[in-house]
């Protein structure tokens, strides 16, 4: 158990409302991660973070937004959600630099009506 | 764009048989590689990581890597019907903070 939390687990919500999913670790680690989840697709890397406020792009960061005020929380902001962005979410953290393995929160299932 | 490909699968094979699963990288560059599993509705979980050329083995699961032909591969032996599920390549460049991922390969290991 790596001390992820991720919520909320399930969220169905309407096109064009503003999305908060948050990730919470307990182990003070530096690098978190947000991951998507689709059929035909894999994971595909939405944002990370290596610090405080340190946060960068990943492959599908169009439409999302990060915000990290403390080492322990990470969030994931859909500003005007929209269909595609229907999926599930993994936030994961690395245990050790850039050579460590990613452990994975249990997913959060998000409906875009 | 650092591609990680996979094949889909399924892969379907008898109880007590061993399972081969295979994964070839774009970045020559790549230094970590590591193998999830992921059960269904389930967040993917680490098997095994590799760094090095060569094998390296853990139980009934062994990693190979090759780095000159830019190929991992995750062989299971004595395959259980537990251990049917999707599984997961991922691939870090050197210094890099990003890890990717294949799209994954369904094995069903059949009683």
């Amino acid at each position: 158990d790596a001390g992820i939390t991720q919520s909320p687990r399930h969220k169905v919500t309407e096109t064009g409302t503003p999305v908060t999913l948050r990730c919470h670790q307990t182990e003070n680690h530096r690098y978190m991660y947000w991951y998507r989840q689709d059929p035909g697709h894999g994971l595909r890397l939405i944002h990370y973070s290596y610090g405080v406020k340190d946060t960068d792009k990943g492959e599908v960061s169009d439409g999302y937004s990060v915000s990290r005020s403390k080492t322990e929380d990470f969030l994931l902001t859909l500003e005007s959600a929209t269909s595609s962005q229907t999926s599930v979410y993994f936030c994961a953290i690395r245990t050790s630099g850039t050579d460590g393995e990613l452990f994975f929160g249990e997913g959060s299932r998000l409906t875009v009506l | 764009q650092k591609e990680v490909e996979q094949n889909s699968g399924p892969l379907s094979v008898p109880e007590g048989a061993i399972a081969s699963l295979n994964c070839t990288y774009s970045d020559r560059g790549s230094q970590s590689f590591f193998w999830y599993r992921q059960y269904s509705g389930k967040s993917p979980e680490l098997i095994m990581f590799i760094y090095s050329n060569g094998d390296k083995e853990d139980g009934r699961f062994t990693a190979q890597l090759n780095k000159a032909s830019q190929y991992v591969s995750l062989l299971i032996r004595d395959s259980q019907p537990s251990d049917s599920a999707t599984y997961l390549c991922a691939v870090s460049g050197a210094g890099s903070y990003q890890l990717t991922f294949g799209k994954g390969t369904k094995l069903s290991v059949i009683p």
